[in-house]
């Protein structure tokens, strides 16, 4: 059974950091492009950033550019998303989710809260 | 960027009747690569179709998408209770990829 389970949600301040992490397990994790979606509140869902096979390639969204960086770790069918220099408008779920012709298997999400 | 425009924002339908959503692409989208997604709240969002009009495994035939130029449509044909939810589109075929904002069908 495929599974994605995030961790590294939480409250923190304006211009601080959070490190989420997503592990996978149930498919060959390192076959697969992986992504970060995001859903905030009173808004749709909006792509974050995604890595593909092997980490070669990554997107970010402009908004995020400069601030947030993925990465994964094949070894340990992990994904991550440090996340720098956070804004109010970077308040969010966070989903993990499994590229393959569109994103077919996602987490539950991790809540991203950015505030003083 | 290619812009998806999803209309209309909100469809107030009953039970029974059939859902047409629309999905407006600012470019040709390459190879028609275009998803639709189905988000209900408190729940991860699903994949319905892939490239365009292909319905993703475990799908029911209710569900159908179709593509003319730069318009895509979903199709759900007879609404029942649980098909009440927001409906994206997601185009992967041009660089960067991108979501629709979105369409929500609620109860009439």
């Amino acid at each position: 059974e495929v599974q994605l389970v995030e961790s590294g949600g939480g409250l923190v301040q304006p211009g601080g950091s959070l490190r989420l992490s997503c592990v996978a397990s149930g498919f060959d994790f390192s076959s697969y492009y992986m992504t970060w979606v995001r859903l905030a509140p009173g808004k749709g869902l909006d792509w974050v950033a995604y890595i593909n096979q092997g980490g070669s390639a990554k997107f970010y969204v402009d908004s995020v550019k400069g601030r947030f960086t993925i990465s994964r770790d094949d070894a340990t069918n992990s994904l991550h998303l440090q996340m720098n220099s956070l804004r109010g408008d970077d308040t969010a779920v966070y989903f993990c989710a499994r590229w393959n012709f569109a994103l077919d298997y996602w987490g539950q999400g991790t809540l991203v809260a950015v505030s003083s | 960027e290619t812009v998806l425009t999803q209309s209309p924002g909100t469809l107030s339908l009953s039970p029974g009747e059939r859902a047409t959503l629309s999905c407006r692409a600012s470019q040709s989208v390459r190879s028609n690569y275009l998803a639709w997604y189905q988000h209900k709240p408190g729940q991860t969002p699903r994949v319905l179709i892939h490239a365009a009009s292909s319905r993703a495994p475990g799908i029911p035939d209710k569900f159908s998408g179709s593509v003319s130029g730069t318009d895509f449509t979903l199709t759900v044909s007879r609404l029942e209770p649980e098909d009440f939810a927001v409906y994206y589109c997601q185009q992967y075929g041009n660089s960067p990829w991108t979501f629709g904002q979105g369409t929500k069908v609620e109860v009439k």
